[in-house]
């Protein structure tokens, strides 16, 4: 069964701190994917990453950074987290077999304080 | 840029009812476009997909239309239940590296 997985299903940081959110994939997947997704806005991508060590900004990439030092890991770091940063960040992944599905993992809600 | 709209919500319907969500998209080229389901608690999966114009997506009793000429892609189901109540977000893909773009989703809430 397919599966990416989120470090932390809720986290409670304070102004300044630097957060790491990290996504795991078991179905060796290439491309990877943050987002983040907030009412009335939707899901907004932040960064992906196509190959190990490889990545590009998304549409909202201030603010954050990414790692991808292996295939089945890709983490979103926030280096100092502000409270506008507070949200729903969701990671994705999908292979380059032309299935056209992203798989998505369960969410991290982040509340910055 | 690519662009998604879709209707805002809540969607409100009694069991049995027939369900529609609009979705319009902008893009150029030949889109792929997509339904995803958001239940409560969770992360998106597909829902249903369409590659090119006139592809018709179906599952779960879902159905959606790839209709190039007005550009949407509007979700229907005949007889909604409990159970279909979620966010739902039509989203299209444009690129080669399988880059998702959005709508802003629309709550469905279905009432016994």
């Amino acid at each position: 069964d397919v599966k990416v997985t989120q470090s932390s299903r809720y986290l409670v940081k304070r102004t300044g701190e630097k957060v790491f959110l990290e996504c795991v994939q078991d179905m060796d997947h290439e491309n990877m994917f943050w987002y983040r997704q907030d009412p009335g806005l939707g899901l907004r991508l932040i960064y992906f990453s196509y190959d190990v060590k490889m990545k590009e900004k998304g549409d909202i990439p201030e603010g954050y950074s990414v790692s991808r030092e292996k295939k089945e890991r890709f983490s979103l770091i926030l280096e100092s987290a502000s409270t506008n940063q507070t949200s729903m960040y969701l990671c994705a992944s999908i292979g380059l077999a032309r299935s056209y599905e992203q798989y998505f993992g369960p969410g991290t809600r982040l509340t910055v304080t | 840029g690519d662009s998604v709209t879709q209707m805002e919500g809540p969607v409100t319907l009694s069991e049995e009812a027939f369900l529609t969500i609009n979705c319009t998209y902008t893009a150029t080229g030949y889109p792929s476009l997509f339904w995803y389901v958001q239940y409560p608690g969770e992360g998106l999966q597909l829902l249903l997909k369409a590659t090119k114009a006139d592809d018709k997506g179906s599952n779960k009793g879902f159905e959606a239309t790839y209709r190039k000429e007005t550009t949407s892609f509007h979700l229907e189901k005949g007889s909604v239940q409990v159970s279909d109540s979620a966010v739902y977000f039509c989203a299209l893909s444009n690129t080669g590296f399988q880059k998702l773009v959005f709508g802003t989703g629309t709550r469905l809430l279905v009432s016994p």
